[in-house]
């Protein structure tokens, strides 16, 4: 599996329901953050995790990280129509002595579709 | 507060033309990042600038592809001679100088190499 792989590759459910999509990741982070792209448009930021927090909240968005398992979750609780899009997860490497280069490394995505 | 900018949002070009795609980060960012999204796949990093200084370009292709941040105006991703292959959402995303780097995205320039 390649660094920040969603799964699943795609989600369909109903108004009301809860969306989880999991994503894993191969090196060690300094954090990792979730995006939402609606079609054929930029992305816009969610929410981000740090390293060292195991879960963090945002509304109706719930995170976790797991860093021995190397894997995330979000929920979305009480989902809409408005929340059809594609969910990407996107990790910032650490390297030698903690630091940061900045560059996300990004999965393939999850496609949410939410049926009202 | 303004976010990320980018233009043109569409650009079309043939084969062999230069493409240059512009983005202007969020007031009070100094670092700016390069992405490409090619059809139905994830974003790919290309480059990472910070004013005047090239920081990582190592998702760059080596040819044909190069990018500047200026000490004023805009960062400049620019593409010579541009292949089919080039067709794909560039994306640009501007942090603020701290340590955790929140990215904010631009809303891209889709170029399309007839």
């Amino acid at each position: 599996s390649q660094q920040g792989e969603e799964d699943p590759q795609a989600l369909s459910i109903q108004e009301g329901e809860n969306a989880t999509m999991n994503c894993s990741y191969k090196t060690s982070i300094n954090n990792l953050q979730w995006y939402r792209q609606n079609s054929g448009r930029g992305l816009v930021h969610l929410i981000l995790i740090r390293s060292n927090e195991r879960e963090k909240h945002s509304g109706r968005l719930r995170v976790t990280l797991d860093t021995s398992k190397k894997s995330s979750s979000l929920l979305i609780t009480a989902s809409r129509a408005a929340d059809t899009a594609s969910y990407f997860c996107a990790t910032d490497t650490k390297y030698a002595g903690g630091t940061s280069y900045g560059k996300l490394t990004f999965g393939q995505g999850t496609i949410l579709t939410v049926h009202p | 507060n303004a976010g990320v900018m980018q233009n043109p949002r569409h650009l079309v070009r043939r084969r062999g033309q230069e493409a240059r795609l512009r983005c202007s980060p969020m007031k009070g960012h100094s670092h700016v990042y390069w992405y490409r999204q090619l059809p139905e796949e994830g974003l790919k990093f290309m480059v990472y600038l910070q004013k005047e200084n090239i920081i990582d370009e190592s998702g760059m292709p080596k040819e044909r592809f190069s990018a500047e941040f200026p000490k004023e105006g805009p960062s400049i991703l620019r593409i010579q001679q541009v292949v089919r292959g080039d067709s794909a959402a560039y994306f640009c995303a501007s942090s603020p100088p701290r340590q955790v780097k929140e990215q904010f995205f631009g809303p891209g320039t889709r170029l399309t190499v007839l």
